[in-house]
């Protein structure tokens, strides 16, 4: 049973435009939700979060948007950049410093 | 702030060893510490959430007699592969969970442990 669900698992875009990757949940309790890029070989980095209280939140070219009667986030980031090109994750928990349940990845490729 | 250590970042063992792995929160104190496993073109699997000075809580599935967790003190989280088999081959990940004023909570990541049994 997956709670957390990246139905694209890869996506690819031209440098400057905008990437939208996705995440769907079915869990209803979750209530803090999480972006993390992640490289072959090395640990997940921390991209922006948001909290179920919030629809939005922004982070210079990242942006998360949260619509919880669609169970669904999305990040946008704009302009996309080669150096984003990695996999992207989302997660979710329950309550604070609760375990993160992980979808299964999207591979952003941005082409020059 | 927030930085989380794992050692070693690669390590090969031969059948029937035991390895261990270390999780270190360098900045903050880490009440919880989360382990995770990840397949090649997977996502992470969570194996268990470890609490300092308590035993940990292991998720359906994982071996805990295989899959040894210390969390000896706010700081230090280890995980230890009993008895590694090939099949234990895969690549670890620690986590430790964290709190602020800026944005609640968060999981910063180690880099993770390679690890290869031949």
């Amino acid at each position: 049973d997956q709670q957390v669900k990246q139905n694209s698992p890869s996506l690819s875009v031209q440098e400057g435009r905008i990437s939208i990757l996705n995440c769907d949940y079915t869990n209803s309790m979750f209530d803090y939700f999480l972006w993390y890029k992640k490289y072959p070989a090395e640990g997940p980095t921390f991209l922006i979060s948001i909290s179920s209280i919030k629809d939005k939140n922004e982070d210079g070219r990242f942006t998360v948007f949260l619509n919880k009667s669609a169970k669904h986030l999305s990040l946008h980031i704009v302009p996309s950049q080669p150096g984003d090109s990695a996999v992207y994750f989302c997660a979710a928990s329950q309550g604070g410093s609760e375990k993160l349940v992980f979808g299964k990845g999207t591979k952003l490729t941005v082409n020059p | 702030g927030a930085v989380v250590s794992q050692h070693p970042s690669w390590v090969i063992c031969k059948s029937g060893t035991s390895v261990k792995i270390e999780c270190r929160s360098l900045d903050f104190q880490a009440t919880t510490m989360f382990w995770y496993r990840q397949f090649p073109k997977q996502s992470l699997m969570l194996m268990a959430t470890s609490n300092e000075g308590s035993k940990a809580t292991y998720e359906q599935g994982v071996e805990k007699d295989k899959f040894l967790i210390n969390h000896a003190s706010l700081t230090l989280s280890t995980l230890t592969v009993t008895s590694a088999h090939p099949e234990d081959s895969s690549f670890y990940i620690c986590s430790a969970s964290w709190s602020s004023a800026e944005v609640n909570y968060g999981y910063t990541f180690g880099s993770g442990t390679r690890l290869t049994v031949v």
